[in-house]
């Protein structure tokens, strides 16, 4: 079963431009909620992360908002870089479980 | 600080036979876990530990084994290779217990069972 929804599944953005990807999770009970970025043949590195008692954590360009009623998270990448050009997945953890659950991932490409 | 280390990088199996994917680190952390990425499916959990002597279950741990006897390592074992197994295999440490801190990935293992 699915508990963290992540979408779109790929995203084309001009260079410049603003890059979004969101999730929503289903367990309350959630209290971390992570962001890692991958490259092609490497492992997925942290990129930002959050807990539930902020709305938005800004990391450079890149910004975390968080709504805890809605149950959603999303990532914004400011004025996109071809660098950017990665798969992008998100997490969320309980603490004391030892398990993330992660989306599905994005595939964003970054025009030049 | 090498960090993760996982190998082979590569490995073609044949249905039925078995084998031990590699995983160390070398940062002392107490928590390491094997996860599976397949296309459109994100990563899976496959099996934990969270020290020495300890290791649990995750979301997808059918034919697979694992075993903790060092910090260090976390091999994980396919007893009966088949093909569902193929994927690309990825081991992750962290620390402290019960905190917040990132994982830290290994650059993983791509396996093909034929």
């Amino acid at each position: 079963q699915q508990q963290v929804k992540q979408s779109p599944q790929s995203l084309i953005v001009q260079k410049g431009g603003i890059s979004i990807i969101n999730c929503a999770y289903e367990n309350t009970a959630f209290d971390y909620f992570p962001w890692y970025q991958q490259f092609p043949g490497k492992g997925p590195a942290l990129l930002i992360a959050i807990r539930p008692d902020v709305s938005e954590k800004k990391e450079g360009r890149f910004t975390i908002s968080f709504n805890k009623s809605a149950k959603q998270f999303s990532l914004h990448i400011m004025d996109s870089q071809p660098g950017d050009s990665a798969t992008y997945f998100c997490a969320a953890d309980t603490s004391g479980t030892y398990k993330y659950i992660f989306g599905t991932g994005t595939r964003l490409k970054v025009l030049a | 600080n090498a960090g993760v280390t996982q190998t082979p990088k590569f490995q073609v199996l044949k249905t039925g036979q078995s084998m031990t994917l590699q995983c160390a680190q070398d940062m002392n952390h107490e928590y390491m876990s094997w996860y599976r990425q397949d296309p459109g499916m994100g990563l899976r959990l496959i099996h934990y530990s969270v020290g020495a002597g300890i290791t649990d279950q995750g979301e997808v741990p059918n034919g697979y084994n694992v075993s903790r006897s060092t910090t260090e390592d976390f091999p994980l074992r396919l007893l009966s290779a088949a093909p569902s197994q193929t994927s690309v295999y990825f081991c992750a440490s962290r620390s402290p217990l019960g905190g917040y801190n990132e994982q830290f990935f290994g650059p993983g293992t791509r396996l093909t069972v034929l």
